[in-house]
């Protein structure tokens, strides 16, 4: 399977400042993906991250709030911008389609737990 | 509209008990179909997955899951259940085949009783 790695594993940030999350993976990928997770709740899409170009936002999130960085095949980051208590969850990345694996299956970063005070 | 829904929130049993996790969706031809597991505080492990071929999948943790077309379930069984268990599952889709994300149902918390 992919192994994939996300930084910060979880963080306490103060209202009005943003948080880049990190995400790393052991082999290349074609599709990389950004969830939300909030307390109690199912994981919600935010966008996909295209490589070299804009990513694709999911109805409800927009680029302002989140922008998204995927400069290769291996790598992506997160920003939640101007933070407020409603932007606590847990964050997760995904990843689909190995370059070198020929498998269709969905795999999952551990997440990045956040809170905002 | 398409649609994951796992009826039952939370499930409580008898550990040694047999389990059944419900899942229906609503798509137009037969998508990729997963099961996920979540237990506190980790990550997502797939258990499962069902693209095509024989409907009776099996998966790790001895758990399996049935591919019903004339229902458009996909439930995830058990035989006897574990402490261990104790998570939550959440049943995915992908209708397009393999090229898009994945959609999560509303997720089912299992809880596991002596």
């Amino acid at each position: 399977s992919a192994v994939i790695s996300q930084k910060p594993s979880r963080d306490i940030c103060q209202r009005g400042t943003s948080l880049t999350i990190q995400c790393q993976v052991d082999s290349q990928v074609t599709m990389m993906f950004w969830y939300r997770q909030q307390p109690g709740q199912s994981l919600t899409l935010i966008a996909t991250a295209n490589q070299g170009s804009e990513a694709t936002y999911e109805s409800g999130f927009v680029i302002d709030k989140f922008p998204i960085s995927r400069p290769n095949l291996t790598f992506s980051t997160l920003t939640v911008s101007n933070m407020s208590p409603e932007d606590s969850s847990i964050y997760l990345c995904s990843v689909r389609g190995r370059l070198q694996g020929f498998d269709n299956e969905q795999f999952f970063g551990p997440g990045t737990r956040l809170t905002v005070l | 509209a398409q649609s994951v829904t796992q009826p039952d929130i939370h499930i409580t049993v008898s550990e040694g008990a047999s389990l059944e996790l419900r899942c229906n969706y609503s798509y137009g031809a037969t998508p990729y179909l997963f099961w996920y597991v979540q237990s506190p505080g980790q990550g997502l492990q797939l258990l499962l997955k069902y693209f095509s071929g024989d409907t009776l999948v099996q998966g790790i943790k001895g758990f399996e899951a049935e591919f019903k077309r004339s229902q458009s379930s996909f439930n995830l069984r058990k035989p006897s259940v574990h402490w261990s268990d104790a998570a939550e599952y959440f049943c995915a889709v992908d209708p397009s085949g393999g090229y898009q994300k994945v959609t999560f149902g509303i997720g089912t918390k299992l809880q596991v009783i002596p």
